[in-house]
């Protein structure tokens, strides 16, 4: 079955330390988002990738760096300059045909990422 | 800029009772679409509807439909016979058309519908 698949569900993180959260589809699709999510605050984008090796920051991408080397993978890290990195992490992908598209975004299971 | 505002912040209902979740945008753009995505407690994010901007039809999925007013920037989710498995937080979320348009979507946030038996 064709889907998104996000490693770890769970990921603790040290002060200081940088970590790096799985995304991989098998959909064929173009374009990959990360989005965080708060309590109460619904879903922020940080990143997103239209095609391999180019993406573009989202509304919260301070202390977050992603690459686009392959078209099924796009990998978050959270660097030590994020402050405040607990959060729970989603990922999602869509067709993308263009600023014409229209085409609605599947998402992962989500990684829920803790500071230790 | 575009938001998305979800002023419920949690609702209930009895199981085959119906239920409406309220969603209102601002926006200055005429082209653009609207979601709603479900997040039961498994947390994954499912597509329930959407509406494109330029139809006056309102959506309907099954149970699901939607009541979309433009001119008022409304646009709320109705779930007939509301079953158990409807417990989840619902997210209303918008997304341009045409110039401008990343894919990105722009998120209320959030409102947690509790089905009671």
């Amino acid at each position: 079955d064709g889907g998104i698949t996000q490693s770890p569900k769970y990921l603790f993180r040290k002060e200081g330390q940088n970590v790096t959260l799985s995304c991989e589809q098998n959909l064929n699709h173009d374009a990959m988002y990360w989005y965080r999510q708060d309590p109460g605050q619904g879903l922020r984008l940080i990143y997103y990738s239209q095609i391999v090796n180019d993406f573009q920051k989202g509304d919260i991408a301070e202390g977050y760096s992603v690459s686009r080397e392959k078209k099924e993978s796009f990998p978050l890290t959270v660097t030590s300059a994020q402050k405040n990195p607990t959060a729970f992490y989603l990922c999602a992908s869509s067709i993308w045909s263009g600023v014409s598209s229209n085409q609605p975004q599947h998402f992962g299971d989500g990684t829920r990422l803790s500071i230790l | 800029a575009q938001t998305v505002t979800q002023s419920q912040p949690e609702m209930s209902v009895q199981e085959a009772e119906t239920v409406t979740l309220s969603c209102t945008y601002d926006t200055s753009e005429n082209n653009y679409y609207l979601f709603w995505y479900k997040q039961p407690p498994s947390r994954q994010m499912i597509l329930v509807i959407r509406q494109e901007a330029y139809k006056q039809q309102n959506a309907t999925e099954n149970r699901f439909s939607v009541n979309f007013q433009k001119a008022a920037k409304s646009f709320s989710l109705k779930i007939s016979d509301s079953q158990l498995g409807d417990t989840a937080m619902y997210f209303c979320a918008f997304m341009k058309h045409g110039s401008g348009n990343t894919g990105k979507l722009i998120f209320g946030q959030g409102t947690t519908l509790q089905v009671k038996p």
